[in-house]
């Protein structure tokens, strides 16, 4: 079965950091693209960035870049997305979804819930 | 940026009904338009992609069709399971969600 398995609910304070992780099996993992979303209810679904698990290439949504990193482990099928400094505005549902090509996000994680609040 | 616009916010209906939905997007796309199905705290369900074409597993009471910058998505006869929200993504340029429909009880 294919499936993307992501880490547990997080409660943090505004300035800690955080990283959260999006485990894939039961598919070549290095050969799609893995893209984080976030959900709030104010702005719905956000594209934040995608990564190619192959090589790690990157890309960031323009409201994303600086702001958060995306990075992979190949040997263990996993990405992962980090902050350095969580704010307020971070708390959030975040999704990892597999792309596949052309044909937009056909596989996705449970979502990890980020509740920052000091 | 690309924008997509969904419309209506909210529909209401009941079992039976027809339902569509439509998704504008600020600049052409081609057919890199895909509709998903989100219920309460799921993720979000593929439902159609490249515009008009089924996922594997999903009703054909579902179709998708569009013209470059106007998308819609429709139910043929609405099921009790298909009261949900539904959201656009144009994946032509990075990627955009529309900001959703919520499909409720009449």
């Amino acid at each position: 079965e294919v499936q993307l398995v992501q880490s547990g609910a997080e409660v943090k304070k505004p300035g800690e950091s955080l990283k959260i992780s999006c485990q894939g099996s039961g598919y070549s993992f290095g050969s799609y693209w893995i893209a984080w979303v976030r959900q709030t209810p104010e702005k719905g679904l956000e594209w934040m960035g995608r990564i190619y698990p192959g090589d790690s290439d990157s890309r960031y949504s323009p409201s994303f870049e600086g702001q958060v990193t995306i990075s992979a482990d190949k040997s263990i099928t996993t990405t992962y997305l980090q902050w350095n400094t969580l704010k307020a505005t971070d708390t959030a549902i975040y999704f990892c979804a597999r792309e596949r090509p052309q044909d937009g996000f056909d596989i996705w994680g449970q979502g990890t819930t980020v509740t920052v609040s000091s | 940026d690309i924008q997509m616009t969904q419309s209506p916010s909210t529909l209401s209906a009941s079992v039976g009904d027809r339902v569509t939905m439509t998704c504008r997007a600020s600049q052409f796309i081609s057919s890199w338009l895909a509709w998903y199905q989100q219920k309460p705290g799921k993720a979000p369900k593929l439902l159609i992609y490249k515009e008009s074409r089924l996922e594997s597993g999903v009703p054909s009471r579902f179709s998708g069709s569009g013209s470059g910058t106007e998308f819609t998505l429709t139910i043929s006869s609405l099921q009790p399971e298909d009261f949900a929200t539904y959201y656009c993504l144009q994946y032509h340029t990075y990627s955009t969600f529309g900001q959703g429909t919520k499909v409720e009880i009449k």
